[in-house]
């Protein structure tokens, strides 16, 4: 089993629309959460970090739910700059620092 | 402007040849990592370092090497390329647990 899971997708949607994405994870003593965009052929960039009481950030909710183990990320009013592959990221105590990448979920948002 | 560099960016060379993909950061960060990542697929570490002259293997056993023996300067080797080795090469620095910051990478080619 992969320490970290997510629906590959692609979500395909239209714009203006609410999208979530859920993100498992397998090892309940990780201790840090993120989601990372990716644009197709570019690095993954920080999207916002993950924290227990849930966090927004303009039109991105990202909520943590330990007693789950699962993190989601809600994207409200998508715009079509909003298409990319969002990875759900894990920091385990185990690792020391190194971040556990998730397959990561495609968005297209559509006009 | 990018504080974390990655060259070649693109790179297509044959089989056997020895090859090195730079990578340079300018923040002083001590953690730095290198991931593989094929499209469409999860990334993966195949190296990391926590400092001048500490190296680590991966999560992802891989067939090459790196050095830091300077801490901007994390240099990934491979001292005979194959095909297998087709992929996507990227490279990251941190200093904050999940802040890492991602150079641009370079796709390799093995023919």
């Amino acid at each position: 089993r992969k320490e970290v899971e997510q629906d590959p997708g692609p979500f395909n949607v239209p714009e203006g629309a609410t999208v979530a994405f859920n993100c498992t994870y397998s090892n309940s003593a990780s201790q840090s959460f993120f989601w990372y965009r990716q644009d197709c052929r570019k690095e993954p960039k920080l999207l916002m970090s993950v924290y227990s009481s849930g966090n927004e950030d303009g039109r991105f909710t990202a909520q943590l739910n330990r007693a789950s183990q699962y993190i989601s990320l809600l994207i409200r009013d998508s715009k079509l700059s909003d298409s990319a592959t969002y990875l759900c990221v894990v920091i385990s105590s185990s690792n020391t620092g190194k971040l556990i990448f998730g397959q990561g979920t495609t968005l297209q948002v559509k006009p | 402007e990018a504080d974390i560099y990655q060259t070649p960016r693109y790179l297509v060379i044959g089989t056997g040849k020895k090859i090195t993909l730079e990578c340079s950061q300018t923040m002083g960060h001590d953690k730095m990592y290198w991931y593989q990542q094929d499209p469409g697929m999860e990334l993966h570490l195949i190296h990391y370092s926590y400092g001048v002259n500490s190296t680590e293997k991966g999560d992802l056993s891989s067939e090459s090497t790196v050095s830091r023996i300077r801490t901007e300067h994390f240099p990934l080797t491979l001292e005979s390329a194959r095909p297998s080795h087709t992929s996507q090469y990227l490279c990251a620095s941190s200093e904050l647990p999940g802040g890492y910051t991602f150079g641009s990478g370079t796709r390799l080619t093995v023919v």
